[in-house]
């Protein structure tokens, strides 16, 4: 069975300083991989996602991941983060073979303060 | 818009009586599925269907029931609510069969039994 580990349930950082939040996944077969933002009173958006090819994936917000597949990793970073940055962040996995579940990690909470 | 809609967005309620939550959504999408989401907890889902009529526990079904008469419905029933099904709900719905993509959240439904 596969499961995600995010260790850090929160994550506070000065505004414009480098974050990084950790995603490790444990799986048995290959996976695709997920990160989903959480605003405050809001839904679950898809950030950014890696299926295959080139290991960094980036979103359009600056931030980016990249697979690493002998560490089990999939960290989400962005070299300058700013207030509205602050949310809950989720890493997911989902196996590549046929259809399957998402299954979530418990999420990290970033905290961007000035 | 492509978009998943639930309804209430806050409901609160009195230990034992009946509510649904409506979710509807509008890509045609064959699967959709409930998570509640709760502090340290990360995402757990409830149930998932794949089709009309096809329905299937998820990790925490205990408490509720779900249906799907139509492709675009999936409504969550609580038969009879407790004070631990105090949550944020979230429905969610995937188009199949893919592995590559991730899901389309609702804005979610915070619900409180007292």
């Amino acid at each position: 069975a596969q499961s995600v580990t995010q260790l850090d349930s929160q994550v506070p950082v000065f505004e414009e300083a480098p974050v990084e939040l950790r995603c490790n996944y444990s799986s048995s077969v290959s996976v695709y991989l997920f990160w989903y933002v959480q605003y405050p009173n809001q839904g679950l958006q898809l950030l950014l996602k890696y299926l295959s090819g080139s290991t960094l994936v980036e979103s359009i917000n600056g931030f980016e991941a990249e697979f690493n597949k002998s560490q089990t990793s999939f960290h989400l970073r962005k070299p300058s983060v700013h207030i509205s940055d602050t949310a809950e962040y989720f890493c997911a996995a989902r196996m590549n073979t046929g259809f399957q579940k998402l299954v979530f990690g418990t999420g990290t909470r970033l905290l961007v303060s000035p | 818009e492509a978009q998943v809609t639930q309804n209430p967005r806050y409901l609160i309620t009195v230990t034992g009586k009946k509510l649904t939550v409506t979710c509807s959504q509008n890509m045609n999408h064959e699967y959709m599925s409930w998570y509640r989401q709760d502090p340290g907890l990360g995402l757990r889902q409830i149930y998932y269907s794949m089709n009309v009529e096809v329905t299937d526990k998820g990790d925490v079904p205990e408490g509720y029931k779900v249906s799907r008469k139509e492709k675009r419905n999936f409504p969550l029933i609580l038969e009879s609510p407790s004070p631990n099904q105090t949550s944020l709900y979230f429905c969610a719905s995937s188009p199949l069969p893919t592995g590559a993509g991730g899901y389309t959240f609702g804005s979610g439904t915070r619900l409180t039994v007292v």
